[in-house]
């Protein structure tokens, strides 16, 4: 049973930058076909697809975030993570790390706030 | 950008009877090389991540009830609950995975009447 857990700051102050990282337990980010992906949600724009990356490393970006955003994936870790640059408060979401294009396996998410 | 649109925001409906949620989506999310529409629904409850319930338009992933299904193709497409359960209370979504950026429709809501 594949497993992922998010994990990273709460609370971030505007204008900094966010670092998630998603550990995936019970598969490899190494192997298979399925992209690892990062998904927020929140109360103003509902769920948000904001980046996959491949067991390759091949990646594609919201381009409404792509300026802002880097995904990456970390094989000896098991790991990938996300940066997100220059807060703002908008950048206020849970955020969810899942695997595949239709997500089958989530993370539990984790609330990040954006506040000074 | 494929932009997801669900009808209606929300419904009510008693127990065992049937809950029906569409979703329409700006362009056609159907891959004429494989004949496959690119769209799933999730399930959401609350302080839960979202769930995946359907795939490939109609297809139901591992251990979800058959009284849930989907169907339709190219641009409209409906999940139907054939009949309700209390445990199905919850945020419904639907998803393209077309082409990048992935999009969702804004959820309806599911409530016992």
């Amino acid at each position: 049973q594949v497993q992922l857990q998010e994990s990273g700051p709460g609370l971030v102050k505007p204008s900094q930058t966010l670092s998630l990282t998603c550990t995936v337990s019970g598969g490899s980010v190494s192997s298979g076909t399925d992209y690892w992906s990062w998904i927020r949600q929140s109360a103003g724009r509902g769920l948000e697809w904001i980046a996959r990356i491949s067991p390759s490393g091949s990646t594609n970006y919201n381009p409404s975030l792509k300026s802002r955003v880097t995904i990456s994936v970390d094989r000896s870790k098991n790991q990938f993570s996300l940066n997100l640059r220059s807060l703002t408060a908008a950048d206020t979401a849970v955020y969810y790390c899942a695997r595949g294009d239709y997500s089958y396996y989530w993370g539990q998410g984790i609330l990040v706030t954006v506040s000074s | 950008d494929i932009v997801m649109t669900q009808s209606p925001d929300s419904l009510a409906v008693s127990l065992g009877e049937r809950a029906t949620i569409n979703c329409k989506s700006s362009q056609s999310v159907l891959y004429s090389s494989n004949n496959k529409n690119y769209l799933a629904w999730y399930q959401q409850k609350p302080g839960q991540p979202p769930k995946l319930v359907i795939y490939w338009a109609s297809t139901r992933d591992s251990g979800v009830p058959d009284r849930f299904s989907g169907s339709g193709s190219g641009t409209d497409f409906t999940l139907t609950i054939s009949s309700l359960q209390a445990e199905d209370v919850a945020v419904y979504y639907c998803q393209h995975y077309y082409s990048t950026p992935f999009t969702f429709g804004g959820g309806t809501k599911v409530e016992i009447k």
